[in-house]
């Protein structure tokens, strides 16, 4: 079975300060994916960025890049010059590398951030 | 158009009732999931279709019962609700055959029900 486990229930940042949060995984599959997500207050689930479990190098997207640590199993999100519209609840999700996906949800990082 | 849309928007309905939540997209993604968020959880998935035909149930009491008549709609049907069923209910959509980030889940804004 597959599980992800976010320790940070909330993190405080300062604008334009970088922040860092956790994500930790078990699975068994040799192949799988990693999803970060941000869910604002509305409640619509933002795709932020996807780490693939082969891939070699870590991925970025814009401000987010993705520290991958697969020895660990960690996938920790790192959001550098943060801005207030940051402030959200985010999750990492875990689940395949093709076709459909049953995503695994951890429990969540509130980050606020602050002028 | 690479969005995914909800309605209605919040949904207010007694035990006794029918109601049926409806998502759309027009993405050409053949696969679609509808996931259940109580208040300070993460979403949990409750069914998924691929190609228009149920692929995944979670497990999920016959009091919800998915439809999904085209591959650009998602409809969840609503019967004999517990007040405890009151949650963010989510439709998501992606490529049934993308490989890596493209798997990506698109998610609507969601309906906020409350079942009184």
């Amino acid at each position: 079975a597959q599980k992800i486990t976010q320790t940070q229930p909330g993190m405080f940042v300062q604008e334009k300060e970088a922040v860092t949060l956790d994500c930790t995984y078990d699975t068994s599959d040799p192949s799988y994916g990693l999803f970060w997500y941000k869910q604002p207050s509305s409640g619509e689930m933002i795709f932020l960025i996807y780490q693939g479990s082969y891939d070699q190098q870590n991925a970025t997207e814009g401000r987010y890049s993705l520290n991958f640590q697969k020895a660990r199993k960690s996938a920790n999100l790192v959001i550098s010059a943060s801005q207030l519209g940051d402030s959200a609840m985010y999750f990492c999700a875990m689940g395949r590398n093709t076709g459909f996906q049953k995503l695994v949800f951890g429990t969540g990082t509130r980050l606020l951030v602050s002028p | 158009d690479t969005e995914v849309t909800q309605t209605p928007k919040h949904l207010v309905m007694g035990m006794t009732n029918k109601k049926s939540l409806k998502c759309e997209q027009h993405m050409g993604h053949r696969a679609m999931y509808w996931y259940k968020q109580k208040a300070k959880k993460p979403p949990e998935l409750m069914f998924v279709y691929s190609y228009e035909k149920l692929s995944i149930n979670e497990s999920v009491p016959s009091r919800f019962s998915p439809e999904c008549p085209n591959s650009s709609l998602l409809n969840l049907h609503l019967h004999a609700l517990q007040p405890e069923d009151s949650a963010l209910y989510l439709c998501a959509s992606s490529q049934e055959v993308g490989q890596g980030k493209y798997n990506e889940q698109f998610f609507g804004p969601g309906t906020r029900l409350t079942v009184l």
